[in-house]
């Protein structure tokens, strides 16, 4: 099993730029999660899907981001326009059930805005 | 008040010692419970569910106080390979969600 898979590891960007990462949960799973991760504010839940749907976004801190789940085996996390205040680790997890089941993780992408 | 609320530590404990971490959560309709584990610059990893009638897996020790709305996690004979932030979750399905909690740091010194 190969796990969550995140892409990009790493990004740079300047502020302004739009910044895409994406998520490919583990097959067969259908909760998705997306959190972000600061020294500051420890780690945030920023949306879920249940089923590809969103089931709660309470956590995204404004219209800049938004998130995608198109299919059951992909999700994106969009920041558009990204700012430095957004330079975090964000991370995919996926389970196989929304609120029961353990959560696995992808490594994480961390994300630079200058 | 938050959902779900750990002492952010950090605790700073000499190898072999033992140590235990309190968690509280407030959704008194919760009915899962866990561990994870996060390592510096790492994803959290689970390291133990917690069930109702306590569980124990190697020198870990997880208990769940309903009554008191609390979950704990006890370590014996700390290694060394134990620092790590732990990180508590509670799920429940009623309102379609899982909650992670801050966090506790570990540190284990020689």
């Amino acid at each position: 099993d190969a796990g969550v898979i995140q892409s990009p590891r790493h990004e740079v960007t300047e502020m302004g730029q739009e910044v895409t990462l994406r998520c490919k949960p583990i097959s067969g799973h259908n909760s998705l999660f997306w959190y972000r991760q600061t020294m500051m504010r420890g780690l945030e839940l920023l949306i879920y899907f249940n089923n590809n749907v969103p089931i709660d976004d309470s956590g995204m801190p404004e219209d800049r981001f938004s998130a995608k789940m198109p299919n059951a085996s992909f999700s994106t996390l969009k920041i558009q326009p990204s700012e430095p205040r957004d330079s975090a680790v964000y991370f995919c997890a996926s389970s196989s059930d929304l609120a029961t089941d353990t959560q696995y993780f992808g490594p994480g992408t961390r994300l630079t805005v200058l | 008040r938050k959902e779900v609320e750990q002492d952010p530590g950090p605790f700073n404990v000499p190898e072999g010692a033992t140590v235990a971490f309190n968690c509280t959560y407030s959704n008194s309709a919760s009915q899962s419970f866990f561990w994870y584990r996060q390592d510096c610059r790492k994803e959290p990893k689970l390291l133990m569910s917690v069930y109702s009638s306590g569980n124990e897996d190697g020198r870990f020790t997880a208990q769940l106080n309903r009554a008191s709305q609390y979950i704990s996690l006890l370590i014996r004979d700390s290694k060394l390979s134990d620092s790590a932030t732990y990180l508590c979750v509670v799920g429940s399905s009623s309102a379609s969600k899982i909650i992670f909690g801050s966090g506790t740091r570990l540190s284990i010194r020689p």
